[in-house]
């Protein structure tokens, strides 16, 4: 069985200073992970992907994640908050073998920005 | 432009009745699915297709139907079954159904139960 785990249902930080969202996962085979931020009342938009390369994985709008197979840890990271990053985020796992490739969605983190 | 479209972008529906959530995509994609997202729990599979004429149900389909007739259109309907219709429902596809396929949403459908 496959499992996704955000361990914060809510972040928030200051305008300019970094960002941290956590994801575990729990899966017996090699995973796929996802990022995706969905913007209030719109559709989800991926955010970057891990698929067994380079583990650490740079996406749009300067966010990065590392996937850290001895943690089963996929967290995301900003280094600079910005306004405009104030939305829902998403992590995302997928079975590379022995599973039926159905995403599994964890339930979400809304990341809130002060100025 | 490619992507994904849903329509209508608010719907209200009486009790007792059945409606269809339109689901058009113009990206070539075999594989198309429906989820359903309230509040604090994430996006919840109702239906998934991986190619046309071929559709398998997800976690939620109790209440829920779908047909796959055209590559292009994964519509879903919400029968009067479904007893607690309200919420947003989102529509993905993904080139298929495999390990390294992000999806691509339509922009959502918010019903409303009056």
């Amino acid at each position: 069985a496959q499992s996704v785990t955000q361990l914060d249902s809510h972040v928030s930080v200051s305008e300019g200073t970094p960002v941290l969202l956590r994801c575990n996962y729990s899966s017996s085979y090699s995973p796929s992970l996802f990022w995706y931020v969905q913007h209030p009342n719109k559709g989800l938009q991926l955010l970057l992907k891990y698929t067994s390369a380079a583990t650490l994985v740079k996406g749009i709008n300067g966010f990065e994640a590392e996937f850290k197979k001895s943690e089963t840890s996929f967290h995301l990271t900003k280094p600079s908050a910005h306004m405009s990053d104030a939305a829902e985020y998403f992590c995302v796992v997928i079975l590379t073998s022995g599973g039926s490739y159905i995403p599994t969605f964890g339930r979400g983190t809304s990341l809130i920005v002060h100025p | 432009d490619g992507g994904i479209t849903q329509s209508p972008k608010y719907l209200f529906r009486k009790e007792g009745q059945n409606v269809t959530l339109s689901c058009e995509q113009n990206l070539n994609h075999d594989a198309m699915y429906w989820y359903r997202q309230d509040p604090g729990q994430g996006l919840r599979l109702i239906y998934y297709s991986q190619i046309v004429n071929d559709f398998q149900k997800g976690d939620i389909a109790e209440g829920y139907s779908v047909s796959r007739e055209k590559k292009e259109s994964f519509p879903l309907t919400v029968t009067s079954a479904q007893k607690n219709p309200t919420a947003f429902y989102l529509c993905a596809s993904s080139m298929q159904v495999g390990i390294y396929n992000e999806q691509f949403f339509g922009p959502g459908t918010r019903l409303t139960v009056l």
